[in-house]
């Protein structure tokens, strides 16, 4: 079982562009959840995808928004990147109201 | 709101101390308690869970944590301390609302192991 995976693993934008971060879940999990983790801080929840519809929401701006393929993938666009858009971001996945299972993250760097 | 308070943003201990890392949640009901373990650049692994039942509950690698109602606190322990345990330790507080899990977590606690 590869676990969550999540690509790519660095990434280096400038202010302005949109971004696309991609994430496959663990194999016989239906629910995708993204975080932000900012240097030094807690990961903040940005939200859940569950049947491909976005089912709960964090303190995010519009310029956040995702998507659940069939197969469970799940992508956050970002667009107008912000410098304050540089952070690690993390997928999680479940089942049910099972536990989360995190990937590596990718590393969003905003110039 | 739900929210996690870990008071101690870093420990040091020497190897073969023991640890214990407070986590303090402000919830109505009873939540799901979870502790999640990051090393540099990784993402978040998972050392242990509590949803209900007996209040100690054991977890990977040695950790243990204990869930008291009366102080709101679910405290992380570990007898003997390992220099691989060196990381940042995070408490998670789960909501679950008609079926919906929000994930609210503390700011962390870095932990320093030294020999």
């Amino acid at each position: 079982d590869a676990g969550v995976t999540q690509s790519p693993t660095h990434l280096i934008k400038t202010r302005g562009q949109q971004v696309t971060l991609r994430c496959s879940p663990k194999s016989g999990h239906d629910t995708v959840s993204w975080y932000q983790q900012a240097l030094g801080q807690g990961p903040q929840f940005i939200f859940q995808y569950y049947e491909e519809e976005e089912r709960q929401r964090g303190n995010f701006p519009d310029r956040f928004s995702g998507h659940q393929f069939p197969n469970y993938s799940s992508e956050l666009n970002v667009n107008a990147l912000l410098l304050g858009d540089s952070a690690l971001y993390l997928c999680a996945s479940s089942f049910g109201r099972a536990e989360q299972y995190f990937g590596p993250g990718t590393r969003l760097t905003v110039t | 709101a739900q929210s996690v308070t870990q008071p101690d943003i870093h420990i040091t201990v020497s190897e073969g101390a023991s640890l214990e890392l407070r986590c303090n949640y402000s919830y109505g009901a009873t939540p799901y308690l979870f502790w999640y373990v990051q090393s540099p650049g990784q993402g978040l692994q998972l050392l242990l869970k509590y949803f209900s039942g007996d209040t100690l509950v054991q977890g990977i690698k040695g950790f243990e944590a204990e869930f008291k109602r009366s102080q709101s606190s679910f405290n992380l322990r570990k007898p003997s301390v390992h220099w691989s345990d060196a990381a940042e330790y995070f408490c998670a507080v789960v909501l679950n609302s008609g079926g919906y899990q929000k994930v609210t977590f503390g700011t962390g606690t870095k932990l320093q192991v030294i020999p």
